[in-house]
């Protein structure tokens, strides 16, 4: 049983490029989600999904998308990288309902230079 | 607006001693309130979580406390142990009717053990 699963570990991004942060469980989790987390500091929400084909912002959206065609995926979007998301990002996901104990993937330390 | 902060950045405590933990919220409407750990270069783990309507929550050395009078939460460890060195983060859930779970954390505090 993998859990939730993050890729690519490390990423250095140039101003302006874009990638995808991908991630995936396999827990048959509805909720997933995603932080941010600066150094030295707390999670901050990024985006969330209650179940497929459903997301809503968090804290933290702008300058980010997410899609949520499947159970199992949730990737988040950087379409023009900028310095200040500079950051440690964290999928997570839970059974939702009630049930507050998210699980988390290892992360992606995104550098945007 | 709304948030859920910690008291303390860092708790420094010898191995053995009990450790308590500390975080305000600002908001009462949460549904659950939790603790989750994270050691360094991993993701955050959970720990134990509270009801709003519950005081006092206990699992294996450790105790959760929730004070809604004065908007306070806390995590206790008994016999503290080099293992327990990470960072503590208290959180909220934000449920409507159950249809929407939505975690906000708090910025974390230190728990560091001396031998």
């Amino acid at each position: 049983n993998a859990g939730v699963t993050q890729t690519p570990k490390f990423r250095i991004l140039k101003i302006g490029q874009s990638m995808t942060l991908q991630c995936t469980q396999d827990m048959n989790h509805n909720y997933m989600y995603w932080y941010r987390q600066d150094p030295g500091m707390g999670l901050k929400l990024i985006y969330y999904s209650v179940g497929a084909g459903i997301t809503d912002k968090g804290e933290v959206p702008n300058g980010y998308n997410v899609s949520r065609s499947t159970t199992e995926d949730f990737p988040l979007r950087l379409e023009l990288a900028a310095p200040s998301q500079t950051s440690v990002y964290f999928c997570a996901s839970s059974k939702g309902q009630g049930n507050t104990e998210a699980f988390f993937g290892q992360g992606t330390r995104l550098t945007v230079v | 607006g709304e948030s859920v902060g910690l008291h303390l950045p860092t708790l420094s405590v010898q191995e053995g001693d009990n450790s308590i933990i500390n975080c305000a919220y600002s908001n009462s409407a949460s549904d659950y309130f939790i603790w989750y750990k994270q050691e360094s270069g991993k993701g955050p783990q959970f720990i134990i979580d509270i009801r709003s309507n519950m005081d006092k929550r206990q699992g294996q050395r450790v105790t959760v406390l929730l004070n809604k009078t004065v908007k306070h939460l806390s995590l206790q460890i008994a016999a503290t142990q080099p293992g327990d060195s990470a960072v503590y983060f208290c959180a909220e859930n934000r449920g409507y009717g159950g249809a929407t779970n939505k975690l906000i954390f708090g910025t974390g505090t230190l728990l560091a053990v001396q031998p």
